[in-house]
């Protein structure tokens, strides 16, 4: 159990319809990232923020953006939606995002986009 | 930019067989390095970690070693176990570019009684 959970579990959309994903990190982590697991791949780095901050950025569209509160909060919203993003969306908290940090993952949320 | 490239699945083993998952990483700089799993149906685990060159980082009896000259970190066990079937995950972590945790394809384990 790593604390860090994720809502809603699954999720189906339509094409160009927005998506707002929500995480809730462990209290005292100052740091969220999200990721994209595409199914049989590995995690691609969507984003990172720091104290409310984007703090990195991967390769993917200005439609991915992000927000993270005070409370330990953060979501993930995606507009005009396309096929391809059909994924599992992961989020992991982490203390301060430095490269010997842990980061620990919540369950994730399955999005289905049709 | 940064990569990495692991073994291709899937691995099938028997139960008490002995366990290599092939590493190797690109980067710039000098990343931490990183084994996650992820059982069925289950997120992310962090599996076990090393920060720096000729770091071992082991747990739950998997070990990796860093090597820096051949860049690699390669997961071991001595004995697996049913309960080890999951995917495994090799990734590094660099403060030189955007792209922070970067993994690997990922590699599918399964164990048989």
């Amino acid at each position: 159990e790593t604390g860090v959970t994720q809502s809603p579990t699954h999720l189906i959309k339509t094409r160009g319809q927005q998506v707002t994903l929500r995480c809730s990190s462990q209290s005292g982590h100052n740091t969220v990232s999200w990721y994209q697991q595409a199914l049989g791949q590995g995690p691609q780095f969507i984003f990172q923020y720091y104290r409310e901050e984007e703090n990195g950025r991967g390769n993917f569209p200005p439609r991915f953006s992000g927000l993270q509160f005070p409370n330990y909060s953060s979501e993930l919203n995606v507009n005009a939606l396309e096929l391809d993003d059909s994924a599992l969306y992961l989020c992991a908290s982490s203390l301060d995002g430095s490269p010997t940090d842990t980061q620990y993952f919540g369950p994730g949320t399955r999005l289905t986009v049709l | 930019g940064n990569s990495v490239t692991q073994m291709e699945g899937p691995v099938t083993l028997s139960e008490e067989a002995f366990l290599t998952i092939n590493c190797t990483y690109t980067a710039t700089g000098y990343p931490s390095l990183f084994w996650y799993v992820q059982y069925p149906g289950e997120g992310l685990q962090l599996l076990l970690k090393a920060t720096k060159a000729d770091d071992k980082g082991s747990n739950k009896g998997f070990e990796a070693t860093y090597r820096k000259e051949t860049t690699s970190f390669h997961l071991e066990k001595g004995s697996v176990q049913v309960s080890d079937s999951a995917v495994y995950f090799c990734a590094l972590f660099t403060q030189g570019g955007s792209e922070k945790l970067v993994f690997g394809k990922g590699t599918k384990l399964t164990v048989n009684p």
